[in-house]
């Protein structure tokens, strides 16, 4: 059972928009969530954090909500660059995870010149 | 940057053989992974370890086993290789909750 679930497999986006990704999870036990960036044959890289004390982290470009009600957390990437063409996965971890994170299923986003 | 290797970077087998894959961190990190991508499920963990000689399974453990002997060695075994088991594995440290982890560059494993 897909507990972190990313329904949209791929986002296009023209350079200098908004890119907007999103997750949802299913396990209210969690309370840290992250969003990795993956280019081709390299291995996913940390991008930014939330935890569940918060509703919004932002670091630059790139802001991260969190809803908990809604268990829904999205990333927004303002403005978008072809730079950031890549993989995105988002990832929670929590209590009674044992330290481990669960992934979503990755959503590529093209961001076009 | 948290120093994390993998190795090999390529491996290409026979269905039925065995293979190791290899991580190797100099951080002294406690807890490592092994996870595979594969289109359409994201990343899986396969096994973890919480120390040397502690290991755990994880959700995609079965045709897998780990060892790790020593604190900066995790080595990933197929016992018998199957077409299934063809993915890219990345080995991950932790970095904590806030941080999670830092990956590997990934092991590109096709069973042929």
């Amino acid at each position: 059972d897909q507990q972190v679930k990313q329904n949209s497999p791929s986002l296009s986006v023209q350079e200098g928009r908004i890119s907007i990704l999103n997750c949802d999870y299913t396990n209210s036990m969690f309370d840290y969530f992250l969003w990795y960036k993956k280019y081709p044959a390299e291995g996913p890289t940390f991008l930014i954090s939330i935890s569940s004390i918060k509703d919004k982290n932002e670091d630059g470009r790139f802001t991260v909500f969190l809803n908990k009600s809604a268990k829904h957390l999205s990333l927004h990437i303002v403005p978008s660059q072809p730079g950031d063409s890549a993989v995105y996965f988002c990832a929670a971890s929590g209590e009674g995870t044992g330290n481990q994170f669960y992934f979503g299923t990755g959503t590529s986003l093209t961001v076009i010149p | 940057d948290a120093g994390i290797t993998q190795s090999p970077r390529h491996k290409v087998t026979e269905t039925g053989t065995p293979v190791t894959l290899r991580c190797h961190q100099t951080e002294n990190h406690r807890y490592m992974y092994w996870y595979r991508q594969d289109p359409g499920h994201g990343l899986r963990l396969i096994h973890y370890s919480y120390g040397v000689k502690d290991t755990d399974k994880g959700e995609v453990s079965d045709g897998y086993s780990v060892s790790r002997s020593k604190t900066e060695d995790f080595l990933l075994t197929l016992e018998s290789a199957t077409s299934s088991q063809t993915s890219v594995y990345f080995c991950a440290i932790s970095q904590g909750n806030f941080y999670g982890y830092t990956f590997g560059s990934g092991t590109r494993l096709t069973v042929v």
